[in-house]
């Protein structure tokens, strides 16, 4: 089945620098992928949907010049939390749609902002 | 807009019992609906999901879900659970799966199980 890697599984960074986060298919190509973020305890709230080649795409309430994301390829999508602060703190999810699989999430990515 | 809710917020059961989680959408069009499970530590799998057909859906490790049309619910079925079975549960609804849609979570369900 489909796989998606998501780097890295933790990070720890200082309140006001910039943290990438990466989401790669592995095996397929993801024409569409999704950005979630998820507090403890709670759900996955949809943060942004992009698309290969397009902007993307941002759910309301989620500021996209702190939460930048690229998808340059059918393979990687970035999300970028810039100017991070405690609040930013969270876990963050990817999820890649491939038309036989489904969607496809990766394992996440625990931020901590100190 | 699609809201995906999820009634029970924390369940605990002894193994052998059976399971029934609640999951209730709202979205007037063709669904598409999805249980998945995150175990501690780990990231999201699905359990099974639903795009058309038999309205009785059966998943991996013994799950199954049944799709209510009229009443916006598909609920996630286990006759048996096991002390494997504890994690967190999540019903998933997408609108317009071949537009691209996204999913939209309920908030979840945390299992408990005692041996």
């Amino acid at each position: 089945g489909a796989v998606v890697s998501q780097h890295p599984s933790r990070v720890i960074c200082k309140s006001g620098t910039s943290v990438k986060i990466e989401c790669r298919s592995l095996d397929f190509q993801a024409t569409t992928m999704f950005w979630y973020r998820q507090f403890p305890k709670q759900s996955l709230m949809l943060m942004a949907t992009s698309n290969e080649g397009s902007k993307a795409t941002y759910e309301q309430g989620v500021e996209k010049d702190k939460f930048l994301i690229n998808h340059a390829s059918l393979t990687l999508s970035t999300l970028t939390v810039t100017s991070a602060h405690p609040e930013d703190s969270s876990f963050y999810i990817c999820s890649a749609r491939e038309y036989n699989y489904g969607y496809t999430f990766g394992s996440g990515t625990r931020l901590t902002v100190v | 807009a699609q809201s995906v809710s999820q009634h029970n917020h924390h369940v605990i059961l002894s193994e052998a019992a059976s399971l029934e989680l609640g999951c209730n959408y709202s979205y007037g069009g063709t669904v598409n609906l999805f249980w998945y499970v995150q175990y501690p530590g780990q990231h999201l799998q699905l359990l099974l999901k639903y795009f058309s057909g038999d309205p009785l859906v059966k998943g991996i490790k013994g799950f199954e879900a049944e799709f209510i049309k009229s009443k916006f619910s598909f609920n996630l079925r286990k006759p048996s659970v096991q002390w494997s079975d504890t994690a967190e549960y999540f019903c998933a609804v997408n609108a317009g799966y071949n537009q691209g849609g996204k999913l939209i979570f309920g908030q979840g369900t945390e299992l408990s199980v005692k041996p």
